[in-house]
């Protein structure tokens, strides 16, 4: 079965700085990797999600993220943070040729922003 | 927006008591899953379907039981209600991914906040 790690509970950034939120996960073969943001109060919106081909993803609101297999990492990026990207946000693993298997989500790490 | 439904959005019950939430798509997607959400825990799946009454349990199943009759709707029953069971509580669906019958990118309700007294 496959696993998934948050390392950072919380992270602050100043707005304008890079952000960088750490995803490791565990899993026999090459699995598939998704990154959701949660806003107060909202359900979860995908941000970007990888399935096979370039290990670069580019995603919504300016996010990308690389997926790494020597470093078993899907660590989500972005180049200038803004104060409207306060929320929690979620990685999740997915098992290959695994029919029904659902996905395994990370316990989060929450973002805040300040001035 | 993913066509997705869930009712009550807020309900406040008494120990003891059932309660059913309910899930409605409009995507036909073969996937459907309850999840809850609470504070250092993340997002844990208390049970899934993977087609008309086919379904299977979940890491936190224990105290709830699922019914999916159509394809459109999936329901989550608390027998009894506990205070434990206070949480938000989200739906979601999904799709295969690409070429695959393995569970792809998940959509989310809103969720639904349960408060158990």
């Amino acid at each position: 079965a496959q696993s998934v790690t948050q390392p950072d509970i919380h992270i602050t950034v100043s707005e304008g700085a890079s952000l960088e939120l750490r995803c490791n996960y565990s899993y026999g073969a090459t699995p598939y990797l998704f990154w959701y943001v949660q806003s107060p109060g909202q359900g979860l919106q995908l941000l970007l999600k990888y399935f096979s081909g370039d290990t670069l993803v580019q995603g919504i609101k300016g996010f990308e993220a690389e997926f790494k297999r020597s470093q078993s990492s899907f660590n989500l990026r972005k180049p200038s943070v803004h104060w409207s990207d306060a929320a929690e946000y979620f990685c999740a693993v997915g098992a290959r040729y695994s029919g029904n298997t659902p996905l395994v989500f990370g316990k989060g790490t929450r973002l805040s922003v300040i001035a | 927006d993913a066509g997705i439904t869930q009712s009550p959005r807020h309900k406040v019950t008494e120990t003891g008591t059932p309660v059913t939430l309910r899930c409605h798509q409009t995507e036909n997607h073969r996937y459907m899953y309850w999840y809850r959400q609470d504070p250092g825990h993340g997002l844990r799946l208390i049970h899934y379907s993977y087609g008309v009454k086919d379904t299977d349990k979940g890491e936190v199943s224990d105290g709830y039981s699922v019914s999916r009759s159509k394809t459109e709707d999936f329901l989550l029953t608390l027998e009894s209600a506990t205070s434990s069971q206070t949480s938000v509580y989200f739906c979601a669906i999904s799709s295969p991914a690409p070429g695959t019958y393995d569970t792809g990118e998940l959509f989310f309700g809103e969720g639904s906040r349960l408060t158990v007294l």
